[in-house]
């Protein structure tokens, strides 16, 4: 069974362009999760999706981030336009309806120069 | 609100040393606690998971103790590898909540 899958793996951008990263969760997992790390530090939750709807955005940092799911499968973030601040690690999870174990893509390295 | 504190890294230990990782949170109600690692060049994988008061989890070695009465997870091993080199995650969840709340992470180097 595939993983949890991002891309791209790395993105170097320049402040104000527009990235979009993308996340593949495990198939049939309805929760789908969105983290940050940035510079070492903790790594921050951004937003939770069950199945193509918005269950928590509490965690997003301002309105240059965009999430979306349609269809319930495959997620994008879209940051526009990018700030400095916004490099890090881009994590992406996924689990199952009702369990509390959530497996992690590789990441999405962001670095805005 | 809540919260994982781990102890602050690099830790630099040699090989067949004695590990303890230590993880401390602060919740309401009870929480499930886990420990994940990220290898160099690699994701997040789970390492090991507890969901209740006194349970251990365990996984390559690796174990944890979920105590309630002093709000902690640490993780130890008892004869650490070169290969273990990574850095570990302390986390919890709330089932209601729905998502993971970390610690900043721990990097461990073994030397050989």
């Amino acid at each position: 069974e595939a993983g949890v899958t991002q891309f791209p793996s790395h993105s170097v951008i320049e402040k104000g362009q527009t990235v979009t990263l993308r996340c593949d969760p495990i198939s049939g997992h309805d929760n789908l999760y969105w983290y940050r790390r940035v510079m070492g530090k903790e790594i921050k939750f951004l937003l939770h999706f069950v199945k193509e709807s918005k269950q928590d955005e509490s965690g997003m940092p301002n309105n240059r981030f965009l999430a979306e799911r349609t269809g319930g499968t495959y997620s994008t973030l879209k940051v526009q336009p990018a700030e400095l601040e916004d490099s890090g690690v881009y994590f992406c999870a996924s689990s199952l309806p009702g369990t509390d174990t959530q497996y992690f893509g590789p990441g999405t390295r962001l670095t805005v120069l | 609100g809540n919260s994982v504190t781990q102890m602050e890294g690099p830790v630099t230990l040699s090989e067949e040393a004695f590990l303890t990782i230590n993880c401390t949170y602060t919740a309401t109600g009870y929480p499930s606690l886990f420990w994940y690692v990220q290898y160099p060049g690699e994701g997040l994988q789970l390492l090991l998971k507890a969901t209740k008061a006194d349970d251990k989890g365990s996984n390559k070695g690796f174990e944890a103790t979920y105590r309630k009465e002093t709000t902690s997870f640490h993780l130890e091993k008892g004869s650490v590898q070169v290969s273990d080199s990574a850095v570990y995650f302390c986390a919890l969840f709330y089932n209601q909540g729905g998502k993971l709340i970390f610690g900043q992470g721990t990097e461990l180097s073994v030397k050989p």
